[in-house]
């Protein structure tokens, strides 16, 4: 059974901080791994898709880094800001079931950012 | 280009009723797949459905049954609704190519009493 991890299950911080948390994952058959953010009432917004090992992606104040030998990745938040507080999301494609098209989340981030 | 959309919003059934969710897919994508979101876990993969047909199905048991249409928009139906059924129901869509990368709904919640 596949497993995905993620933490801290939950994070406040003040507006203005950095913040960063971990997804991890299996390192065998690695085909991708997703990150999506998910506000409330809200449908879970894709945010990146990582497939190379060492990979790192950047989308305004947010960044992801990619370890797929050792499994983890990493999703750091730059100066938080209130709109940032949502829950982030890790999924990994199940390879040996579907042909990837079935996804293993972790539990989730919530991150929550005071002003 | 439409999002995935899915209806009702909310729902509150009681056990041993049956359940019937709507999703419609993202423009032009083929693959539905549908995901329940229990409190505090995350999204559980239910199954697939690809050209009308179930096409993947995760650890769920019969009464937990779908379709897909022509225009490829998908039901979730439930049978036999328990209490512990309570749950946010997810819809993705996707290309059959690119299965992996999928586009969610906001979800349905169902709470059985």
């Amino acid at each position: 059974i596949l497993n995905v991890e993620q933490s801290p299950q939950s994070l406040h911080v003040q507006e203005g901080d950095s913040t960063n948390f971990t997804c991890s994952f299996p390192s065998s058959n690695f085909y991708a791994l997703h990150w999506y953010r998910w506000e409330t009432a809200k449908s879970p917004e894709a945010l990146f898709v990582m497939t190379l090992n060492g990979d790192e992606k950047k989308k305004g104040r947010i960044s992801a880094t990619l370890n797929t030998k050792e499994g983890y990745s990493y999703l750091y938040i730059k100066g938080s800001q209130p709109e940032d507080s949502a829950t982030y999301l890790c999924a990994f494609p199940d390879l040996l079931y579907n042909q990837g098209g079935k996804l293993i989340f972790g539990q989730g981030t919530e991150l929550s950012v005071k002003p | 280009e439409t999002g995935v959309t899915q209806s009702p919003t909310h729902l509150i059934k009681t056990r041993g009723q049956q359940v019937t969710l709507r999703c419609s897919s993202q423009s032009g994508h083929n693959t539905v797949s549908w995901y329940q979101q229990a409190l505090g876990q995350g999204p559980q993969f239910i199954f697939q459905y690809y050209r009308e047909e179930e096409n993947g199905r995760g650890n769920f048991p019969p009464r937990f049954s779908g379709l897909q249409f022509p225009n490829y928009s998908s039901e979730l139906n439930v049978n036999a609704l328990e209490l512990d059924d309570s749950a946010l129901y997810l819809c993705a869509s996707s290309l059959r190519d690119r299965v992996h990368e999928q586009y969610f709904g906001p979800g349905t919640r169902l709470t059985v009493t």
